[in-house]
């Protein structure tokens, strides 16, 4: 089975940059989309496609995908971008969604 | 705008089937390419895909939930429901259900229910 490896968790100062990243084997040939889940809600689709932005989600919010490494980066960090934040492929050989291991951001 | 209510009980025996219903309001399930979602989270841990429908009935499962898992969709009522046998404390999480939407090749979850929570204890 397909595996998405994120760092447990990342701490950013606000207005600095967070880079939020997603381990798999030759991911960069899938298309990743993340989701921000805020405490006690339902998760938020913010990038798709590796690097698509969905209407109203900020400018801050980046994604790259290349090799075995896909990124979320947060740009210009506020505080209402502490959350988790999970990446998501779709496995092709076994024809299922995979989400990854989850990262939980802190704004210091 | 499109959305979507996940219902059914809260709490459910070991050994029993778990059964959710997703209520999607403002567009019709039936119109367009969308598949349906479930998704679950127990407690404290990550997001656990469950497995989707597609409007013509066609399933995609999780291959750990697979034997346990069926997800169907009544166009009639706009909804699609999930039912899970053989329920285990482990089945305990908060149940999402969701659209699956996409811009190109690969479909993504653009719309996502509040979230049920369902507890497994007798």
């Amino acid at each position: 089975s397909y595996v998405l490896t994120q760092p447990p968790s990342v701490s950013v100062a606000p207005g600095q940059t967070a880079r939020i990243t997603c381990g798999g084997n030759n991911i960069g040939s899938k298309s990743v989309h993340w989701y921000q889940q805020r405490p006690g809600q339902a998760p938020v689709l913010v990038v798709n496609d590796d690097s698509d932005r969905p209407s109203g989600i900020p400018e801050r919010f980046s994604g790259s995908n290349s090799d075995n490494t896909a990124t979320l980066t947060i740009s210009r960090v506020e505080a209402e971008d502490e959350a988790d934040y999970y990446c998501q492929v779709w496995d092709s050989y076994s024809d299922h969604y995979v989400f990854g291991t989850g990262t939980k951001v802190t704004v210091l | 705008q499109v959305q979507l209510q996940e219902s059914g009980p809260g709490l459910v025996k070991p050994s029993q089937t778990l059964s959710l219903t997703c209520t999607v309001s403002g567009a019709s399930i039936s119109r367009g390419s969308f598949y349906w979602s479930w998704i679950r989270q127990p407690a404290g841990k990550g997001l656990e895909w469950i497995g989707r429908i597609y409007t013509s009935g066609s399933t995609n499962y999780n291959p750990s939930l697979k034997s346990r898992v069926t997800i169907s969709v009544d166009t009639s009522k706009n909804q699609f429901s999930l039912k899970l046998k053989s329920v285990t404390a482990a089945d305990t999480a908060v149940y999402y259900c969701a659209r699956d939407s996409r811009d190109y090749q690969y479909y993504y979850m653009d719309v996502w229910g509040k979230g049920t929570t369902v507890t497994v204890s007798s």
